[in-house]
């Protein structure tokens, strides 16, 4: 399987209920990042969380981060039907020249029913 | 603040021809990546460019190819196009080095290329 694998493939919820989406990874990393996509469209960068860090927050967005065992976990809290869209998690491996390239997985695709 | 934007949106190709697209960086950024998201999957990294260079590659063939200008635009080229080359591809600029603050990487919108 790919590097920064997420779980579940697919997740709906109600308007208002908290959403829970699960990233695992491989290899080492710098530091993992949380994108947004709507409907195949760009992506847009939510939150990232360094390697030396275990929580971020930003507005309804949770981020933990756990190197141990190489998994990451985005909350969203009081979800919207405008947070539908699908959710990505990369990783980010910084090589000595400093040069970076993110591993993307397959997505969790978010549906919130109003 | 201009963000990421890509040329064209969309693009239908058939088997065999060749194909350019087009990506101007952030405001303020010196490095671009490609990426090729195909429908249901996760974007693959293509390459990297830095100083008009091809700094990074990912396990692409060299049918893909690229370049970067002095203003630090880049075009992605595809030759000898195949079905399954259909996908999204998503430019990406950011900062180069390893200094926090340089370690997001903002995406395009994309172009959209059918290969029939």
């Amino acid at each position: 399987s790919q590097q920064g694998e997420e779980d579940p493939q697919a997740l709906s919820i109600q308007e208002g209920e908290n959403a829970t989406m699960n990233c695992s990874y491989k290899t080492s990393i710098n530091n993992l990042q949380w994108y947004r996509q709507n409907s195949g469209r760009g992506l847009v960068h939510l939150i990232l969380i360094r390697s030396n860090e275990r929580e971020k927050h930003s507005g309804r967005l949770r981020v933990t981060l756990d190197t141990s065992k190489k998994s990451s976990s985005l909350l969203i809290t009081a979800s919207r039907a405008a947070d539908t869209a699908s959710y990505f998690c990369a990783t980010d491996s910084l090589s000595d020249t400093g040069r970076r390239a993110l591993t993307f997985g397959s997505g969790t695709r978010l549906q919130v029913q109003p | 603040d201009a963000g990421v934007t890509q040329s064209p949106t969309h693009l239908i190709k058939t088997r065999g021809q060749q194909v350019t697209l087009r990506c101007s960086p952030k405001s303020g950024h010196d490095t671009v990546s490609w990426y090729q998201q195909a429908l249901g999957q996760g974007p693959q990294f293509i390459f990297q460019y830095y100083e008009e260079e091809e700094r990074q590659r990912g396990n692409f063939p060299d049918r893909f190819s690229g370049h970067q200008f002095p203003n630090y635009s880049s075009e992605l080229n595809v030759n000898a196009l195949l079905l399954g080359d259909s996908a999204l591809y998503l430019c990406a600029s950011s900062l180069r080095g390893p200094d926090r603050g340089r370690d997001t990487q903002y995406f395009g919108p994309g172009t959209r290329l059918t290969v029939l």
